[in-house]
């Protein structure tokens, strides 16, 4: 199993571009979930899933979209990309459900974006 | 808003000792914790849980200590190895909502030879 992977790796792009980054598993879980770690400080949450086909806003979601069409992919969009963009995003995914059992969060290696 | 944080961003350990990371945290309504490791280059990694209603869990090498009177955790690694060199994140969140968590700032552990 690949478990969580990321594409791409590494972007570049000019303020006001717009990028698509994919995440898949294939642990067939239900969660998956899309955050951003800045320099000095811990990972938060920009949008999750609780299935196919359902998204929610996390704790920073403004300036991010994201689709869950197939179980195994989440699409995080940046319509407009800004400079306070510039970070590295994580993909995670879980198995799913409210007991702590079912959610250890299993996470990509990143993607490292930068808005010039 | 409520959050996790961390005090000491740095720790430097000798190979062999045991180390301790330390987490304060500040929602009392958290009843779960949980220690990520990341490595360079890397996402987190699940290291070890622990819920409210125990004080202390221990796995292999590791011990987390829940301290609820004053909203601290801790995280302690015994006989420190070149291969625990990583930032260490504590991370908050419901039982009944487990999937949402709330991360620390992060500690860097740094094991000298």
């Amino acid at each position: 199993n690949a478990g969580v992977t990321q594409t791409p790796k590494f972007r570049v792009l000019k303020t006001g571009q717009s990028m698509t980054l994919l995440c898949a598993q294939d642990m067939n879980h239900e969660y998956m979930y899309w955050y951003r770690q800045d320099p000095g400080m811990g990972l938060r949450l920009i949008h999750y899933s609780v299935g196919e086909g359902t998204t929610a806003k996390g704790e920073v979601p403004d300036g991010y979209n994201v689709s869950r069409l197939k179980k195994q992919n989440f699409l995080l969009g940046l319509e407009s990309a800004a400079p306070s963009q510039t970070s590295v995003y994580f993909c995670a995914s879980s198995y799913g459900g409210g007991a702590p059992s079912y959610n250890e969060q299993f996470f990509g290696p990143g993607t490292r974006l930068t808005v010039l | 808003g409520e959050s996790v944080g961390l005090h000491l961003p740095t720790l430097s350990v000798q190979e062999g000792d045991n180390s301790i990371i330390n987490c304060a945290y500040s929602n009392s309504a958290s009843d779960y914790f949980i220690w990520y490791k990341q490595e360079s280059g890397k996402g987190p990694q699940f290291i070890i849980d622990i819920r409210s209603n125990m004080d202390k869990r221990q796995g292999q090498r590791v011990t987390v200590l829940l301290n609820k009177t004053v909203k601290h955790l801790s995280l302690q690694i015994a006989a420190t190895q070149p291969g625990d060199s990583a930032v260490y994140f504590c991370a908050e969140s419901r039982m009944d909502s487990s999937y949402k968590l709330i991360f620390g700032s992060g500690t860097r552990l740094l094991v000298r030879p």
